[in-house]
C-alpha cells in the first residue's frame, strides 16, 4: 500500500532557527512529489514538485530536495510569516496516478517565534 | 485572478438533510477534486473528475455523489448528511499534462448536528 509519513507532526523554532520537514513514502512507483502549504482558514498553496532523486528546488528560505525514499523541506533562517502547515503529497503509477491523483501525508505544524 | 472558488464557505447543517457544495474554477483545467480535512487524517479524496463528462470514486465516496456540470464547475452532493461528515471540504483543479501540481479552493466548513 503506498504511503507517506511526515515528521515531526509539530515544530516549533525561533526566528532565524534553521530546520528541516520530513516526507517519506512508500510506493510501487513515484511519478512526483509535491510540497504545498496551507495557513489556517485556507487551502493548501502549491510550493514544489520534485520528479527523481537528487533533484532540488529552492523558493526564498524554503529548499525541498528529494531521494528514493524521502524528501526534505529546509527552511532556512524562518520568519513568523513561515509559520503554517506544510503539506508533502504524492502522485504514483497506481492508485489513479494516470489522473493526477495524489496521496498526501498529515502534515507538519511549523511555528516560528519572533 | 479567482483560480478556485468553493461556495458557501461555512454551513450548518442537521443529520439527515441534503446540500450541494459548489465548486468553479476559471483556469480551464480539465480534472477536478473533492477532498476532505480531517484533524489527524490528512486531506483524503472523496471523488475525482479526470475531464469533463466523467467522474470516478476516491478513497472515501461513501455518502456523497458528485456532478461535473460542465469543464468549470464540479459540485459535491451529500444526500443525507451525517455527523460523521463533518469536515472540512476541499475543491481543487488541475491541467491535465504531465505532472501539473493541483490547486486548491480555500474550503468549506461544514458541521452536521
Amino acid at each position: 500500500e503506498d504511503q507517506v509519513t511526515q515528521s515531526p507532526e509539530a515544530l516549533r523554532l525561533q526566528e532565524g532557527e534553521s530546520s528541516s520537514l520530513n516526507c517519506s513514502y512508500t510506493v510501487s512507483g513515484l511519478r512526483g512529489l509535491f510540497w504545498y502549504r496551507q495557513d489556517p482558514g485556507k487551502g493548501p498553496e502549491f510550493l514544489f514538485t520534485l520528479y527523481s532523486a537528487g533533484e532540488e528546488k529552492e523558493k526564498e528560505r524554503l529548499k525541498a530536495t528529494l531521494t528514493k525514499k524521502e524528501s526534505f523541506l529546509h527552511i532556512t533562517a524562518p520568519k513568523p510569516e513561515d509559520s503554517a502547515t506544510y503539506l508533502c503529497a504524492v502522485r504514483t503509477f497506481h492508485y489513479g496516478g494516470s489522473q493526477g491523483n495524489l496521496i498526501f501525508g498529515k502534515g507538519t505544524k511549523l511555528s516560528v517565534k519572533p | 485572478n479567482a483560480g478556485v472558488t468553493q461556495t458557501p464557505k461555512f454551513q450548518v447543517l442537521k443529520t439527515g438533510q441534503s446540500m450541494t457544495l459548489q465548486c468553479a474554477q476559471d483556469m480551464n483545467h480539465n480534472s477536478m477534486y473533492w477532498y476532505r480535512q480531517d484533524p489527524g487524517m490528512g486531506l483524503r479524496l472523496i471523488y475525482y473528475s479526470a475531464s469533463e463528462g466523467t467522474t470516478d470514486k476516491g478513497e472515501v465516496p461513501n455518502g456523497y455523489n458528485v456532478s461535473r456540470l460542465n469543464k468549470r464547475e464540479f459540485s459535491l452532493r451529500l444526500e443525507s448528511a451525517a455527523p460523521s461528515q463533518t469536515s472540512v471540504y476541499f475543491c481543487a483543479s488541475r491541467r491535465q499534462n504531465s505532472n501539473q501540481p493541483q490547486h486548491f479552493g480555500d474550503g468549506t466548513r461544514l458541521s452536521i448536528l
